[in-house]
């Protein structure tokens, strides 16, 4: 069974640029999963998604922050401008209901 | 507001030493706890997870966690440590009903040889 797939593996851009990362869940799982995770700490819920139904954003910084699951399936999570802050690992991950969750290997941005 | 508190940051250990990491959380229901370890240059993993029934539940690679609903408590422990144990320990917690879980800020374990 292939894993939570995400991409890139790593990026850097210089500030104010936009960016996208990408993920693929694993088949059936209904729950999509955005985290955060900055150097030396845990990951940070940014967005859960149900389906294609975004019910959880409210940690999302929607000013410059965006996220979408058309189909329910996969998704893409932007940031636009980018910011030196922004630098981060940014983890995708996806479960069945209340099940745990499965990660992927994660996004690593490197704001300059 | 849910919260999870891991007290160690870094540990240094000996193989063969015996391993417990410190989890407690602040929530004021019933909770799904987890602990997910990350080795290196891997995506984190489940380790093992409380749900409910016995609150001693055993994982893979020798791991135990034992959940004290008394002390708000999760800890994991291994008898014996081996230098493949290497990696980065994170406790999290999930209120029932819903599914956001909180992760604590990770315990990196490194295991001599």
């Amino acid at each position: 069974e292939a894993g939570v797939v995400q991409s890139p593996r790593y990026k850097i851009i210089e500030k104010k640029q936009p960016v996208a990362f990408w993920c693929n869940p694993i088949s059936g799982h209904n729950t999509l999963y955005w985290y955060r995770q900055n150097l030396g700490q845990g990951p940070e819920l940014l967005i859960r998604y149900e389906n294609e139904e975004a019910v959880d954003d409210s940690q999302l910084p929607k000013d410059r922050f965006s996220a979408e699951r058309l189909k329910g399936v996969d998704s893409t999570l932007k940031i636009q401008p980018a910011e030196l802050g922004d630098s981060a690992v940014y983890l995708c991950a996806s479960s069945l209901a209340d099940s745990s969750y499965t990660f992927g290997s994660g996004t690593r941005l490197t704001v300059v | 507001a849910q919260s999870v508190s891991q007290h160690n940051h870094h540990v240094i250990l000996s193989e063969a030493a015996s391993l417990e990491l410190g989890c407690n959380y602040s929530y004021g229901g019933t909770v799904n706890l987890f602990w997910y370890v990350q080795y290196p240059g891997q995506h984190l993993q489940l380790l093992l997870k409380y749900f409910s029934g016995d609150p001693l539940v055993k994982g893979i690679k020798g791991f135990e966690a034992e959940f004290i609903k008394s002390k708000f408590s999760f800890n994991l422990r291994k008898p014996s440590v081996q230098w493949s144990d290497t990696a980065e320990y994170f406790c999290a917690v999930r209120g029932t009903g819903g599914f956001k879980t909180i992760f604590g800020a990770g315990t990196r374990l490194f295991v001599k040889a």
